[in-house]
């Protein structure tokens, strides 16, 4: 079954640096999208980029999807400690109603 | 910005007691889903509507689990018989016609 994994589990960098977190999925995609959870709360969208696109950019943030590799990586500029979440890629394989499946996400720690 | 809301945001109970979780999706989105996500793991999908009906649902979503849109703008999730192993965050979501799921920040479930 199709499976996104975040990689690394934990990253922690000061303040101002950039952050790479990057996510592997098994199966056939339609699009791929990256949400923040902050602690305890809600899952907020960040970016979706679709299975015929390679690179998006939103503000700070710059996500690459490779579908040869069956991967995806998520970019954040200049980081703040705002940005301190989980940050989780979840993958759908279909159109239609698209479940989407979620990997164990990377907790990011900004130092400030 | 319209946002999908969900009450209670946390719901205590007894194990065996019925419980019902509460969703109002953002207006004019079609498609409804409720994932969840058990304390420190990953966040998976229970079930999919679409146009008054289920459309998809995990092997999670069992007999103990039912969802219904009782008017034009709740979206319920109803666990019949609760489990311990039920304790969990309770997310729901909806799109429009277009791909992106918008979460609710969800309705922490602890079963006693």
């Amino acid at each position: 079954s199709q499976q996104g994994e975040e990689d690394p589990q934990a990253l922690s960098i000061q303040e101002g640096e950039n952050a790479t977190m990057n996510c592997s999925y098994k199966t056939s995609i339609n699009n791929l999208q990256w949400y923040r959870q902050n602690s305890g709360r809600g899952l907020v969208h960040l970016i979706l980029i679709r299975s015929n696109e390679r690179e998006k950019h939103s503000g700070r943030l710059r996500v690459t999807l490779d579908t040869s590799k069956k991967s995806s990586s998520l970019l954040i500029t200049a980081s703040r400690a705002a940005d301190t979440a989980s940050y989780f890629c979840a993958t759908d394989a279909r159109r239609g109603a698209q479940k989407l499946v979620f990997g164990q996400g990377t907790r990011l720690t900004i130092n400030p | 910005e319209p946002e999908v809301t969900q009450t209670p945001s946390h719901q205590v109970t007894q194990m065996g007691q019925e419980v019902i979780l509460r969703c109002v999706p953002i207006s004019n989105h079609l498609y409804f889903y409720w994932y969840r996500q058990i304390l420190g793991q990953k966040v998976e999908f229970l079930v999919s509507f679409y146009n008054n009906e289920i459309s998809e649902k995990s092997e999670i979503f069992d007999d103990q689990f039912s969802v219904e849109r009782p008017d034009g703008s709740n979206f319920t999730l109803k666990i019949r018989s609760t489990k311990l192993e039920d304790s969990a965050m309770y997310f729901c979501a909806s799109r429009p016609f277009a791909d992106t799921q918008y979460f609710g920040p969800g309705t922490r479930l602890t079963v006693l």
